[in-house]
């Protein structure tokens, strides 16, 4: 089955706003995650990663929080701009699943003026 | 530096016949990985190939193949089309190591 998933697969978010973005994953092994954001017609683009011997990584106006007590993972963007609207993914990479990307199935972030 | 090159963008095929896709990674990327993306089943790992060999692969029927050129290009091959099989097909490429990712446009391809 999956190993991550979304919790909502929509989120409309007023400009200006922050805006959070959640993910949980099933599997404790997993090494390493990303955040994917994918504009319609393009592929994903990496927005930020991290390790899961951290808890916190910060990026330009994005931050991923990684929660592995309760293997929960968290993208949040500051002062949400109309450019952010598109899919978000969360994907994780396990050494047991040879280093496969896998993804969640994505977050439709909507960004109304 | 130039991305991740997919050719074609789009392409309509009739079911039963087969296609080939092609991607070209970042140059000096030697890891070439294939993806299928649909409104259904999302993203999903079709095969990676590094240094020209299949490093792994994922849970497709054999009609998916691919191979790597010793330039690091990559060729996705499907054949006899079946309407399900039309997807977004994404192409990711990456350093020598497991990490690193850098996708592609992708490949619409319809199936009639």
């Amino acid at each position: 089955g999956e190993s991550v998933g979304l919790h909502l697969p929509t989120l409309s978010i007023q400009e200006g706003d922050n805006s959070i973005i959640n993910c949980a994953y099933s599997n404790s092994a997993s090494d390493y995650f990303i955040w994917y954001k994918q504009e319609s017609g393009k592929g994903p683009q990496f927005i930020i990663d991290i390790r899961s011997n951290m808890d916190k990584r910060q990026g330009q106006r994005v931050t991923v929080l990684l929660n592995k007590t309760v293997k929960h993972l968290s993208l949040q963007i500051a002062a949400t701009q109309p450019g952010d609207s598109a899919v978000y993914f969360c994907a994780e990479i396990r050494r047991s699943n040879d280093y496969k990307l896998s993804f969640g199935a994505g977050t439709t972030v909507t960004v109304r003026a | 530096k130039a991305g991740v090159t997919q050719t074609p963008r789009y392409l309509i095929k009739t079911r039963g016949q087969q296609v080939t896709l092609s991607c070209s990674p970042i140059s000096g990327h030697r890891s070439v990985s294939w993806y299928q993306q649909t409104p259904g089943q999302g993203l999903q790992f079709l095969f990676e190939y590094f240094s020209e060999t299949q490093r792994n692969k994922g849970n497709f029927p054999g009609r998916f193949s691919g191979r790597q050129f010793s330039n690091s290009r990559s060729e996705m091959n499907v054949s006899t089309l079946e309407l399900g099989d039309s997807a977004l097909y994404l192409c990711a490429s990456s350093p020598a190591s497991r990490y690193g990712y850098t996708f592609g446009s992708g490949t619409r391809l319809t199936v009639v």
